[in-house]
């Protein structure tokens, strides 16, 4: 069974910018959620989706969004990139995204701004 | 609000030798515990986690946890280290009614001397 795939691994992008990130789950897994890893705030979530609806959110700017797609694939979105955006970005996958099902984790895309 | 401190940012320890790494959070009900590891350039990958039951419980690549409720801890142990257990730490907590969202701790980078 294939894992959470993340793409791209790597992007550079500069002030201002706007930046898609794509996650596809799991086969038959209908949660995804994204986290930012950062060396100085760690591990933060950011959004959950649940058969296209969000359904969790974290404490981010509205700059961040994203959506799932029927197909269970999903997308995260930044705009007017700053600085303080150059982070790891990960993406998790859980069959119905409850709280005692653990998340399976993408190798991430790596997001580094000039 | 629920946290999580794990005390201990950098470990360094001999191969052969035993390994504890501490993790304390803090929420009011019981919580679902997890530990995650993270290689270099790579996502998290699920070493064990606890939901409810036995206080002791078993992981992949000979890693166990065990909660203690008095504690308020969920502390890793792996009687012999392997080098190629090197790598970051990360302990997580979920709740019930937060569905997939997990709230890290800041992690624990293990170095592991030969």
């Amino acid at each position: 069974k294939a894992g959470v795939t993340q793409t791209p691994r790597y992007l550079i992008k500069t002030r201002g910018q706007q930046v898609t990130l794509s996650c596809s789950p799991i086969s038959g897994h209908r949660s995804v959620s994204w986290y930012q890893q950062t060396p100085g705030q760690g591990l933060q979530f950011l959004f959950e989706y649940f058969s296209e609806t969000q359904r969790n959110k974290g404490n981010f700017p509205g700059r961040f969004s994203g959506r799932q797609f029927s197909n269970s694939r999903s997308e995260m979105n930044v705009s007017t990139l700053e600085l303080g955006d150059s982070a790891l970005y990960l993406c998790a996958s859980s069959p119905f995204g409850d709280s005692n099902q653990p998340q399976h984790f993408g190798d991430g895309t790596r997001l580094s701004i000039l | 609000a629920q946290s999580v401190t794990q005390p201990d940012i950098h470990i360094t320890v001999s191969e052969g030798a035993s390994l504890e790494l501490r993790c304390n959070y803090s929420y009011g009900a019981t919580p679902y515990l997890f530990w995650y590891v993270q290689s270099p350039g790579q996502g998290l990958q699920l070493l064990l986690k606890y939901f409810s039951g036995d206080t002791l419980v078993q992981g992949i690549k000979g890693f166990e946890a065990e909660f203690k409720r008095s504690q308020s801890s969920f502390n890793l142990r792996k009687p012999s280290v392997h080098w190629s257990d090197a790598a970051e730490y990360f302990c997580a907590v979920g709740r019930e009614t937060s569905g997939s969202r997990l709230t890290f701790g800041e992690g624990t980078q293990l170095t592991v001397n030969p």
